[in-house]
């Protein structure tokens, strides 16, 4: 089992479409987590830390649910520029504390 | 901007050569990483570094090493390159582990 899971997608919608992504990750020990935006061939940003009191950036708002272990991520009113594979990273801690990346999920926001 | 670099960009490389993949940040930070990703994978770590003459090996195994001799800079080597190291490898910084990890642009490296 990976240590962080995503759907890979893709995710195809409108422009306007509220669309959420689901992360889940496996050590519970982790400590902090992130969403990370990559678009096709360059390298990944930073979206947003994520909180556990939760957090709202504009039009994203991302949540996390220790007891469940699961991150999600909210993008309401979707542009065509939101097109990109979002990750979901989660830092480990512990001795080893590195970002464990996910697959990422492709959104597509069509015309 | 992240102020992290890499040199070069593409590479295109026949089997048995030797190559370095260079990766400098002007952000002063101490912690620097690479990562390896296949088209439509995930970033699997390869190296990091926690500072000066600090290097340890990633999750992935990798058969790179790396030096960190400056701050500034943590370059990557293959001895001796083969088909199967055909890959991006990005470059990143931070401050702290918790802290947003910056990435260089990428490495694209085709081995004939």
């Amino acid at each position: 089992r990976k240590e962080v899971e995503q759907d890979p997608g893709p995710f195809n919608v409108p422009e306007g479409a509220t669309v959420a992504f689901n992360c889940t990750y496996s050590n519970s020990a982790s400590q902090s987590f992130f969403w990370y935006r990559q678009d096709c061939r360059k390298e990944p940003k930073l979206l947003m830390s994520v909180y556990s009191s939760g957090n709202e950036d504009g039009r994203f708002t991302a949540q996390l649910n220790r007891a469940s272990q699961y991150i999600s991520l909210l993008i309401r009113d979707s542009k065509l520029s939101d097109s990109a594979t979002y990750l979901c990273v989660v830092l480990t801690g512990g001795a080893t504390n590195k970002l464990i990346f996910g697959t990422g999920t492709l959104l597509a926001v069509q015309p | 901007e992240a102020d992290i670099y890499q040199t070069p960009r593409y590479l295109v490389i026949g089997t048995g050569k030797k190559i370095t993949l260079e990766c400098s940040q002007t952000m002063g930070h101490d912690k620097m990483y690479w990562y390896q990703q296949d088209p439509g994978m995930e970033l699997h770590l390869i190296h990091y570094s926690y500072g000066v003459n600090s290097t340890e090996k990633g999750d992935l195994s990798s058969e790179s090493t790396v030096s960190r001799i400056r701050t500034e800079h943590f370059p990557l080597t293959l001895e001796s390159a083969r088909p199967s190291h055909t890959s991006q490898y990005l470059c990143a910084s931070s401050d702290r582990d918790e802290d947003e990890q910056f990435f260089g642009p990428g490495t694209r490296l085709t081995v004939l």
